[in-house]
C-alpha cells in the first residue's frame, strides 16, 4: 500500500499566487515525521519543512507552511507568494517506525510550475 | 562542510558487470538511505541501515546489496547490473530516533546501464 500519496502530477502558477501541493499518508505509528522536499532541475533534494506527528501547531518556514490535518492523515504544502525560483519538484516524505527500524519515505512528488 | 558524499557521480556499465556506490557522511548521523529515482517519478527506498552493523531492506531491494562496516559509510552492490537498474540513485543520512530532523543527501549518482 502506498504510504504517501500526492495526487498532483503537476501544478501551473501565476506568480506571487499562493499554491497547495497536497499530501495524504498512511501509517499506524503514533509517532511520525512529516518532511517536504524540493528538488530543482539540478537534482539535488533540499529541504523544506517538517512537522511532527506530536507537534499543535503547524510548522511555518518563511514562505512555507505546513497545513497539518492530522485526523485526515493529510500534511499540505503551502507556498505563498511563489516565486519563478519555486519551479521544481516537490516531494512529501514521512519517517516512521518503532526504535531501531525507522525509515524514510517518499511520495511520487508534484512538478510545480510558475507562470510569469 | 562536506555533508553527504556520492561516489561516482556517473557511470555506465554494461550488462552483468558489478560495482559498488560509495555514500559517506561525515556528520555523526545514525541513519542512513540508499534510493532510487527514475524519470518523472519519486525516491523508491531500496536498503537503509539504523546504525553501524545494521542494514534492512526497503521497497525494492531486489539486486542490490548493502552494507555498513563504519558509521560514516554505506555502500550499494549491484552484483549483475541490469538495464532496468538504469537510474540516479541517491544516499541520505539523518540522526537517529528520538532527534526526528531532515535528511541530508548526496548530489546523486547517474548510473546508466546497457
Amino acid at each position: 500500500a502506498q504510504k504517501i500519496t500526492q495526487t498532483q502530477p503537476g501544478m501551473f502558477v501565476q506568480e506571487k499566487e499562493a499554491v497547495t501541493l497536497d499530501c495524504t499518508y498512511d501509517t499506524s505509528d503514533p509517532s511520525y515525521g512529516l518532511f517536504w522536499y524540493k528538488q530543482p532541475s539540478s537534482g539535488e533534494m533540499i529541504f523544506l519543512i517538517y512537522q511532527g506527528s506530536y507537534d499543535q501547531q503547524n510548522a511555518t518556514e518563511g514562505r512555507y507552511s505546513l497545513n497539518f490535518q492530522k485526523a485526515r492523515k493529510s500534511a499540505n504544502l503551502v507556498i505563498s507568494a511563489s516565486q519563478l525560483g519555486d519551479s521544481a519538484m516537490y516531494f512529501c516524505a514521512m519517517r516512521e517506525g518503532t526504535q531501531g527500524a525507522q525509515k524514510l519515505v517518499f511520495g511520487q512528488g508534484t512538478r510545480l510550475t510558475i507562470n510569469p | 562542510n562536506a555533508g553527504v558524499t556520492q561516489t561516482p557521480k556517473f557511470r555506465v556499465l554494461k550488462t552483468g558487470q558489478s560495482m559498488t556506490l560509495l555514500c559517506a557522511q561525515d556528520m555523526n548521523h545514525e541513519y542512513m538511505y540508499w534510493y532510487r529515482q527514475d524519470p518523472g517519478m519519486g525516491l523508491r527506498l531500496i536498503h537503509y541501515s539504523v546504525g553501524e552493523g545494521t542494514t534492512a531492506k526497503g521497497e525494492v531491494p531486489d539486486g542490490y546489496n548493502v552494507s555498513r562496516l563504519k558509521k560514516q559509510n554505506f555502500l550499494l552492490g549491484l552484483e549483475s547490473a541490469a538495464p532496468s537498474q538504469t537510474s540516479v540513485y541517491f544516499c541520505a543520512s539523518s540522526y537517529g530516533y528520538g532527534r526526528d530532523t531532515e535528511a541530508f543527501f548526496g548530489q546523486g549518482t547517474r548510473l546508466t546501464v546497457v
